[in-house]
């Protein structure tokens, strides 16, 4: 079982390029998250889904957007990055209030 | 903003010794969850407790909750290295599915 995988690991961008991050998840999850995490932070939502088809914001939501096509992908995207989005980035995925299961995480720098 | 405050925020404690660190909250809970992150990775889930109880056990690991002075604390017994790691308090309230994390507590077991 593969869990929550993401997809890239590392990246690297100039301030004003897009990108796309993936999240895939192989529990048949209805719930899926984006979260951020600073340096000193725990972790802040950007955005969730309770289901295929729908999103929702959460705590931190500017300067993203996402989709969830599919039952088991939940994308993250950057229209035009910033430096303040300079974070490494973690999705998890739940089958309902309790436990959440993570991603390893995406370390994004914005130059 | 962040629900969950954690107390300390770093913790160095000798191999074999107990570790304990606290997380006060702000408003009703319907759970409240720790997790476990390792240096560079993912969350991982360690127990959850939800409102009605009082404490829970994992193997060396005990969970109190004391709804009335919304607090908890994680117990850790007789610390190894591979227990060095940030723990992160996440309180989920009722009617809602979305977790709100503290900044946590860096935990160092030194051998």
């Amino acid at each position: 079982n593969a869990g929550v995988t993401q997809t890239p690991k590392f990246r690297v961008l100039k301030t004003g390029q897009s990108m796309t991050l993936l999240c895939a998840q192989d529990m048949n999850h209805e719930y899926m998250y984006w979260y951020r995490q600073d340096p000193g932070m725990g972790l802040r939502l950007i955005h969730y889904s309770v289901g295929e088809g729908t999103t929702a914001k959460g705590e931190v939501p500017d300067g993203y957007n996402v989709s969830r096509l599919k039952k088991q992908n939940f994308l993250l995207g950057l229209e035009s990055a910033a430096p303040s989005q300079t974070s490494v980035y973690f999705c998890a995925s739940s089958r309902d209030s309790d436990i959440q299961y993570f991603g390893a995480g995406t370390r994004l720098s914005v130059l | 903003s962040q629900q969950g405050e954690e107390d300390p925020q770093a913790l160095s404690i000798q191999e074999g010794e107990n570790a304990t660190m606290n997380c006060s909250y702000k408003t009703s809970i319907n759970n409240l969850q720790w997790y476990r992150q390792n240096s560079g990775r993912g969350l991982v889930h360690l127990i959850l407790i939800r409102s009605n109880e009082r404490e829970k056990h994992s193997g060396r690991l005990r969970v109190t909750l004391d709804t009335s002075k919304k607090s908890s604390s994680l117990l850790i017994t007789a610390s190894r290295a591979a227990d060095t790691a940030s723990y992160f308090c996440a309180t989920v309230t009722y009617n809602d599915y979305k977790l709100s994390f503290g900044a946590g507590t860096t935990v160092t077991v030194r051998a």
